[in-house]
């Protein structure tokens, strides 16, 4: 699976948008952009993925650039409740590829 | 519905000691995954069930480590001789059917602490 690099740390308003960045200028044609986040205490939470198009969710969009090598997840009107360790992971879907590989993420911080 | 859930949700032993970790994944899932977090880094997989079988195990890190799944539902994991380097939180997850689709819902884990 490609490599993804994340910042260790950001800060929004709460109730701006939050833009969390994601690398991974490695990825073949056939592996999908996943992002996962963990609240403190709690079992990471699937967020979204998408393949090459832009995907929206009730939760968040996910714009991954034309060439696939970089990603941005969008939270569009940011919580307290949402200051969690945000995930960017890449993998391949399909066949038996089952192992969801964590980098240490990034950290953010909603701030009243 | 019910998420995954775990028992214990905290767990101190000695180290030396045996320990059973339990996951009670969402009902009908049939592929279920042990993932280990250390403070301060990512979850890190351990070992993959399809059904009854551990389809992968090759993320435990040692023998000590063996895990069970024997009606293809509750898994435990095992640890035997603890050893302070343990000390993480196991997390356990679920998915409907990891060959199309790697949402995998996860528990909220158990702390291990090896005195």
């Amino acid at each position: 699976d490609a490599k993804t690099t994340q910042p260790p740390s950001m800060d929004c308003a709460e109730g701006r948008a939050a833009n969390l960045p994601c690398n991974h200028s490695t990825i073949s044609g056939n592996e999908y952009v996943y992002w996962y986040r963990q609240i403190h205490s709690q079992g990471p939470q699937y967020i979204i993925h998408g393949l090459k198009n832009n995907e929206t969710n009730e939760m968040a969009s996910l714009i991954i650039t034309e060439d696939r090598k970089s990603s941005t997840l969008i939270l569009p009107h940011a919580t307290l409740r949402d200051t969690a360790v945000y995930y960017c992971i890449v993998i391949y879907s399909g066949g038996s590829n089952y192992k969801l590989t964590f980098g240490k993420g990034t950290l953010l911080t909603v701030n009243p | 519905g019910a998420g995954v859930s775990q028992t214990p949700s905290n767990k101190v032993t000695e180290k030396g000691k045996y320990v059973e970790l339990r996951c009670d994944p969402i009902s009908g899932h049939t592929a279920l995954y042990w993932y280990r977090q250390s403070l301060g880094q990512g979850p890190e997989f351990l070992i993959y069930f399809q059904g009854t079988g551990a389809a992968d195990d090759s993320g435990l890190p040692n023998d000590r480590f063996f895990a069970v799944r024997p009606e293809g539902s509750v898994s435990t994991l095992k640890i035997q001789r603890t050893e302070r380097g343990d000390s993480a939180v196991y997390l356990c997850a679920s998915s409907l059917n990891p060959r199309t689709y790697n949402e995998q819902f996860f528990g909220p884990g158990t702390r291990l602490t090896v005195l």
